[in-house]
């Protein structure tokens, strides 16, 4: 079946514009978590969803960054005021439920210029 | 939150057995043990999870102690394509998903 998806695969932007970055979860996979990871370092942890709600938004690294899921699938990170090191891979996973196996999409890769 | 601490990286030749052992000394009861594999420019793909004793699936097989404190990725008669990062991961899910800099396996020929 189809995977985790994420468009745009890359986005470059200019400093301090706003950017929308989307995660398309597998179908009937409730948890969707987002992640950034940077040039040589592990994804680091951003947010999860276990269904429309944010249940853990502590990795957020300022309130320049959003992310919603309004249904209960597809979810969009926002960054508004885009900075140089906001530059990075945003990767998205879900899961089956909470607890289970994360699946990673292929990411976007984010370059502000 | 259980850290982990695994070898910044490794070599071996097409062929060999590969063993990353990765060190999770405060890890929790409820904690589970996963390993995940990166390579460039991809999200990081899950391996294999175990909670004790021996896991084996078609990639790979797990080896935790009975003390949990560490555990030890084996992959068998690696190949060029193994060539990845392996990230140890411990925790019960959702939020407790830390991934530390993983190990960068490069296999030679």
């Amino acid at each position: 079946g189809a995977g985790v998806s994420q468009t745009p695969s890359n986005k470059v932007t200019e400093k301090g514009k706003y950017v929308e970055l989307r995660c398309d979860p597998i179908s009937g996979h409730t948890a969707l978590y987002w992640y950034r990871q940077s040039l040589g370092q592990g994804p680091e942890f951003l947010i999860y969803f276990q269904g429309t709600g944010a249940a853990d938004d502590s990795g957020l690294p300022n309130d320049r960054f959003f992310a919603v899921r309004p249904e209960g699938s597809v979810s969009t990170l926002k960054i508004q005021r885009t900075e140089r090191g906001d530059s990075a891979m945003y990767l998205c996973a879900s899961s089956l439920n909470l607890a289970d196996t994360q699946y990673f999409g292929p990411g976007t890769r984010l370059t502000v210029l | 939150l259980a850290k982990t601490t695994q070898p910044i990286s490794m070599d071996s030749y097409e062929g060999q057995e590969v063993n990353i052992t990765c060190s999770h000394n405060n890890i929790a009861t409820n904690d589970y043990i996963t390993w995940y594999q990166q390579f460039p420019s991809q999200g990081p793909r899950f391996i294999i999870q175990g909670y004790k004793t021996k896991v084996t699936n078609e990639v790979a097989s797990l080896f935790i102690p009975a003390d949990r404190k560490s555990s030890t990725l084996s992959l068998p008669r690696v190949s060029l394509s193994d060539t990845a990062v392996y990230y140890c991961l411990v925790g019960d899910f959702g939020n407790d998903m830390r991934f530390g800099a993983g190990t960068r396996l490069t296999v030679k020929p």
